[in-house]
């Protein structure tokens, strides 16, 4: 069980576009997702915490009208880069966990190029 | 906010030996420390984890312990094998609070841990 999904694998796209990264909980609901940046041989970094049914909270440094987040069910949350520029291009990769303070569940994450 | 700083950075270590990769936190109302192991091209997943109220736990090869006053816990591997090449995380979080920080992990940088057969 707590399987989580993220969607695309990976992506490629042009300066100026925008693009949509799914992540969904498959078998629990989850009130909370995170949203991580990681870096060749680096750590995680979060990005935000996506909250269902509000706001997310972002951290800081982090661009919130470019990386626009949506927590639409407790099942779903999405980041959309927004105007990509070459710097975006990362790897993003979300959690979920069933209740606070547990085991993060971790999508296979999103190589995103931009070119 | 909470600190978790991760030593070492690297580990190489010769297949049967045992690895130590050690964690200190700055948040005395941490709580729960998880380790991930994440492999290649791979999702993080959880190898195992503790909370504060433990003071050691086991799972097979693999053990955590915790010291509260001095704020540190650490990972031991046993008797390594070459698929525990990795990299290891640990983290640190709280659950004080309902709002949106609880349950926010924190994570270390990150150890890059080589068996050699």
């Amino acid at each position: 069980g707590a399987v989580v999904s993220q969607h695309p694998s990976w992506v490629i796209c042009k300066s100026g576009t925008s693009v949509k990264i799914e992540c969904r909980s498959l078998d629990f609901q989850a009130t909370t997702m995170f949203w991580y940046r990681q870096f060749p041989k680096q750590s995680l970094m979060l990005m935000a915490t996506s909250n269902e049914g509000s706001k997310a909270t972002y951290e800081q440094g982090v661009e919130k009208d470019k990386f626009l987040i949506n927590h639409a069910s407790l099942t779903l949350s999405t980041l959309t880069v927004t105007s990509a520029h070459p710097e975006d291009s990362s790897f993003y990769i979300c959690s979920a966990s069933r209740t606070y303070n547990s085991p993060l569940h971790f999508g296979n994450g999103t190589r995103l190029t931009v070119t | 906010g909470e600190n978790v700083e991760q030593h070492p950075s690297t580990l190489s270590v010769q297949e049967g030996d045992s690895a130590v990769i050690k964690c200190t936190y700055s948040d005395s109302a941490s709580n729960y420390f998880p380790w991930y192991k994440q492999e290649l091209g791979k999702r993080p997943q959880l190898i195992i984890d503790i909370r504060s109220n433990v003071g050691e736990k086991k799972d097979q090869r693999i053990a955590v312990t915790l010291n509260k006053t001095a704020k540190h816990f650490s990972l031991h591997i046993t008797e390594t094998q070459p698929e525990d090449s990795a990299v290891y995380f640990c983290a640190a979080s709280h659950d004080r609070d309902l709002n949106t920080n609880a349950g926010k992990s924190t994570f270390g940088d990150g150890t890059t841990l080589t068996v050699k057969p």
